[in-house]
This record gives structure tokens, sequence and C-alpha cells, in this order.
């Protein structure tokens, strides 16, 4: 039982170059989130997946897209990566969205 | 929009002693208020939560207690111990109309030997 599984742990892009974070979790939860870290600002939200089917912007959603592949993985993608981009990306599970969360182990990204 | 404020952002604190951090949340249908601890250059783990219609809860060393009208929660720990350092997220969630959690700054809690 792995729980939350991100890949890569570590990345980095020039301005301009796209990438898609990948985000699998084998718990059979029905909600997904991506979540940006930042030094003094906590986790904000990216997007978010209710159940499978479904995605919602959350607080900050510009410069990206998600797509929740199946009830399984929900993957973040970057079409045009930019400085303000450098962020530590985490992805996290919940059942019902009602409860709290699995993180995975986070995305260092750094965009040059 | 929703927000969630954490105070201190800092704090130190001598090992046996308490520690106490304070959360403010905005939205008032916010009905679930977790807490994480993040160790330096791990993910955040769940250590306690606290539901709406709960006012305090216990766990061990942790405790979290909500007031509701005034929209506060907080975290206690006590007896710390050195490997309590850690940061800590609250965070405010309500489930109708969205799954979005807010989470607040974080709390940086060094535990001195």
């Amino acid at each position: 039982n792995a729980g939350v599984t991100q890949t890569p742990k570590f990345q980095v892009l020039k301005t301009g170059q796209s990438m898609t974070l990948q985000c699998a979790q084998d718990m059979n939860h029905n909600s997904m989130y991506w979540y940006r870290q930042d030094p003094g600002m906590g986790l904000r939200l990216i997007y978010y997946s209710a159940s499978e089917g479904t995605t919602d912007k959350g607080e900050v959603p510009n410069g990206y897209n998600v797509s929740r592949l199946n009830k399984r993985e929900f993957s973040l993608r970057l079409e045009s990566a930019a400085p303000s981009q450098t962020s530590v990306y985490f992805c996290a599970s919940s059942v019902e969205g009602n409860y709290g969360y699995t993180f995975g182990s986070g995305t260092r990204l750094t965009v040059v | 929009g929703e927000n969630v404020e954490q105070h201190p952002s800092t704090l130190s604190v001598q090992e046996g002693d308490s520690a106490v951090i304070k959360c403010t949340y905005s939205d008032s249908a916010s009905n679930y208020f977790p807490w994480y601890k993040q160790e330096l250059g791990k993910r955040p783990q769940l250590i306690i939560d606290i539901r709406s219609n709960v006012g305090e809860k216990k766990d061990q060393r942790i405790a979290v207690t909500l007031n509701k009208t005034a929209k506060h929660f907080s975290l206690h720990i006590t007896e710390t111990q050195p490997e309590d350092s850690a940061v800590y997220f609250c965070a405010a969630l309500r489930n109708t109309g969205g799954f979005k959690t807010i989470f607040g700054a974080g709390t940086r809690l060094f535990v001195k030997a």
C-alpha cells in the first residue's frame, strides 16, 4: 500500500517549457487535489477533483491544467512554465472530500 | 474569499513546556478543521482534526479546541519534545458546494532541549 505517489521528485525547467506532474493513489479515495507550497504562504490549492470525471479551480489555477484520468490518477500540467511557478507541488487525496488529506512526497520544481 | 490566519509564525519553547498555535477562519460554512505537521523536507501529515459539532478533542499530548462563534481554533501541545520541532499548519474545510481546504501560512515550532 503506497498511499499517494508523485513523480518526478525534482525537476528543472526552462521558461516556456511544458511538463506534467503525475499523481496516483491506491486508497480508493474519491477526491484528489493539487497544492503548491511557497515559503511563508502555506499550501495553496491549484485544482481539485471531488470525484472521477470532475475538476474545479482552486485559489491559484492560472497557468495550470489538470486531468483526472481515472479514480486513481490526477495529473497537473504546466503548458508554458514561468519562474513564478517555481515551488514545491503536493498532490493529496481524501475520502469523500470530507476528511483529512493524505499527501504525496512532493515535487520540487525550479523554472529558470 | 475564504481565509485562514495562523499565529504565531514562529514559536520557540523549552523542552517540557507547552506550545499553543492559534487560527482564525473567515468562512462560516467551514465544518472541519485539521492540523498538519510537516518536518523539514517531508510531506505534511495529519496529526489531529476536529469537526464543527465538537468543542475539544485530545490525543495524548496534543489537543485542539474550537470556538465556532468566534471562528477560532487552537492546537495545544503539552510536554513538548525535540521531535515536535516542525512546521504546523491549520486548515479549514467546508463540504457544502465544494471540497476546498484552505490552509494557514504555518507555524515553525522549535523545541529546545
